[in-house]
């Protein structure tokens, strides 16, 4: 079964702090891995598509990897603008072709 | 700037009463979605829509659920006879999925509530 699964589920950061965000998957063939941001109470706003391992995308402060197995969002010197919760999502070849497959998120606090 | 938009912003029904949720896809998107967020849970995939038909739908979305795209403009999520735990929040999305690329975009979701 294809399966996301995000680390840690919060993380607390004080401005300037740099970090990572972890994102795990089990997918029977990746068509792509997405990042996505959530504000509270709103929808996710797209961040970064990722196609095949070894793949790096930038943004401002976010850094985004992928392997194999796994994905990072790197978060280079954060400030509390960046404070919401991380969604990591992908979509397979295999059985949905389309639907994304969501992890639970990582909610990222970033103190002045 | 195009966007997905959605209406209401937080609907407000009884159990047993039918809603429509409505949403504008961004304009030259042919694939639509919808997704369902229960609080505190994971963003759940309840749909796609292609060419005027369901191309595919999760398990949670049984006979008590329909999408519809009346017109050139909208689409629509209609659930005949709301539950309780049909309270949850719900996301349109719309992406062009030309080639590899289908980047998703969402809108600002309905907060659907059931007494």
């Amino acid at each position: 079964e294809d399966q996301v699964t995000q680390s840690p589920e919060a993380l607390r950061l004080q401005e300037g702090e740099s970090s990572s965000l972890n994102c795990s998957y089990t997918v029977s063939g990746l068509r792509g891995l997405f990042w996505y941001r959530q504000d509270p109470g709103k929808g996710p706003e797209f961040l970064f598509t990722l196609y095949s391992a070894g793949e790096e995308k930038e943004k401002e402060r976010l850094k985004a990897t992928l392997t194999k197995k796994e994905s990072f969002l790197h978060i280079t010197a954060p400030k509390p603008e960046d404070s919401a919760t991380y969604l990591c999502a992908v979509q397979a070849y295999a059985g949905g072709y389309n639907k994304l497959i969501f992890g639970a998120g990582t909610r990222l606090a970033v103190h002045p | 700037e195009p966007e997905v938009t959605q209406t209401p912003s937080h609907q407000v029904t009884q159990m047993g009463q039918e809603v429509i949720l409505r949403c504008v896809p961004i304009s030259n998107h042919l694939y639509f979605y919808w997704y369902r967020q229960i609080l505190g849970q994971k963003v759940e995939f309840l749909v796609s829509f292609y060419n005027n038909e369901i191309s595919e739908k999760s398990e949670i979305f049984d006979d008590q659920f329909s999408v519809e795209r009346p017109d050139g403009s909208n689409f629509t999520l209609k659930i005949r006879s709301t539950k309780l735990e049909d309270s949850a929040m719900y996301f349109c999305a719309s992406s062009t999925d030309r080639g590899r690329t289908d980047t998703q975009y969402f809108g600002p979701g309905t907060r659907l509530t059931v007494l």
